[in-house]
C-alpha cells in the first residue's frame, strides 16, 4: 500500500522566516515527486517537481529529495502571508502507473 | 489558453441516484485524471484516461466509472450514490504522462449526497 505522510499542522511561521515542510513516502519504487499548493476553496497548483536526489531551487522555493531515507521536503524562504495555504506532497513510480498518491497536506500559516 | 473546465460546479443528490460529471481539459492535453478529495482522506486517485482509453484505475468500487471522448473531454459517472460519496471531485489534465508532468486541475465539482 503506497502511503505519503505529512504533518497536518497547522504550521505557523513568522513572515520573512523559512518555512520547512516535510513528507515521507513508503514506496521505494517512487520516482517522481511533486509539491502542490492549495488555497482554501481552490484547486491544487503545482509549485515544484523533483526527480533525483538533492536540492532543486526555484525562486523562493527549494525542494529536497533523499530517496535512501524516503523523504521529500519543501523550503520556502522569505515567507509571505500569500504563502498561507495547504501544501500537498505527491509521489508516483512514474510511467503512468496508478496515478499520483497525495499526502493529506500540511496547513501553513504565515503570520504577518 | 483556457484552463480545465469542470461542470457542474455544485451538485446535490440523494442516496441511490446516479450522477455524471464533466471535464474539458486544456487544449492539446490528451490525459485526463480524476481525483476525489475529502477532508478525511485527502486527494485520492480515481482513474486516468488517455486517447479514449482508461490507462489506470485507483482503488474505488465499480460504481465509479468514466470515459473519454475523441476530443479528450471526459466524464465520470457514479451510480447508486452513497452518503460517503460526498466530496469534491477534481479533474486534472496533462499532455501525456500525469505522473511525470505538471497536472492542471479544474475547479472541481462539489457533490453532496443527502
Amino acid at each position: 500500500q503506497k502511503e505519503v505522510e505529512q504533518n497536518s499542522g497547522p504550521l505557523s511561521v513568522p513572515e520573512g522566516a523559512i518555512a520547512s515542510l516535510n513528507c515521507t513516502y513508503s514506496d521505494r519504487g517512487s520516482q517522481s515527486f511533486f509539491w502542490y499548493r492549495q488555497y482554501s476553496g481552490k484547486s491544487p497548483e503545482l509549485i515544484m517537481s523533483i526527480y533525483s536526489n538533492g536540492d532543486k531551487e526555484d525562486g523562493r522555493f527549494t525542494a529536497q529529495l533523499n530517496k535512501a531515507s524516503q523523504y521529500v521536503s519543501l523550503l520556502i524562504r522569505d515567507s509571505q502571508p500569500s504563502d498561507s495555504a495547504t501544501y500537498l506532497c505527491a509521489v508516483n513510480r512514474g510511467g503512468g502507473a496508478d496515478g499520483l498518491t497525495f499526502g493529506k497536506g500540511t496547513h501553513l500559516i504565515i503570520q504577518p | 489558453k483556457a484552463g480545465v473546465t469542470q461542470t457542474p460546479r455544485y451538485l446535490i443528490k440523494t442516496r441511490g441516484q446516479q450522477v455524471t460529471l464533466s471535464c474539458s481539459p486544456i487544449s492539446g492535453h490528451r490525459s485526463v485524471s480524476w481525483y476525489q478529495q475529502t477532508p478525511g482522506q485527502g486527494l485520492q486517485f480515481l482513474f486516468e484516461y488517455f486517447s479514449e482509453t482508461q490507462r489506470n484505475k485507483g482503488n474505488f468500487p465499480g460504481r465509479f466509472s468514466g470515459r473519454q471522448f475523441s476530443n479528450s473531454r471526459s466524464e465520470m459517472n457514479v451510480s447508486t450514490l452513497e452518503l460517503g460519496d460526498s466530496a469534491l471531485y477534481l479533474c486534472a489534465s496533462s499532455l501525456a504522462d500525469p505522473t511525470n508532468e505538471k497536472l492542471f486541475f479544474g475547479s472541481g465539482t462539489q457533490l453532496s449526497v443527502l
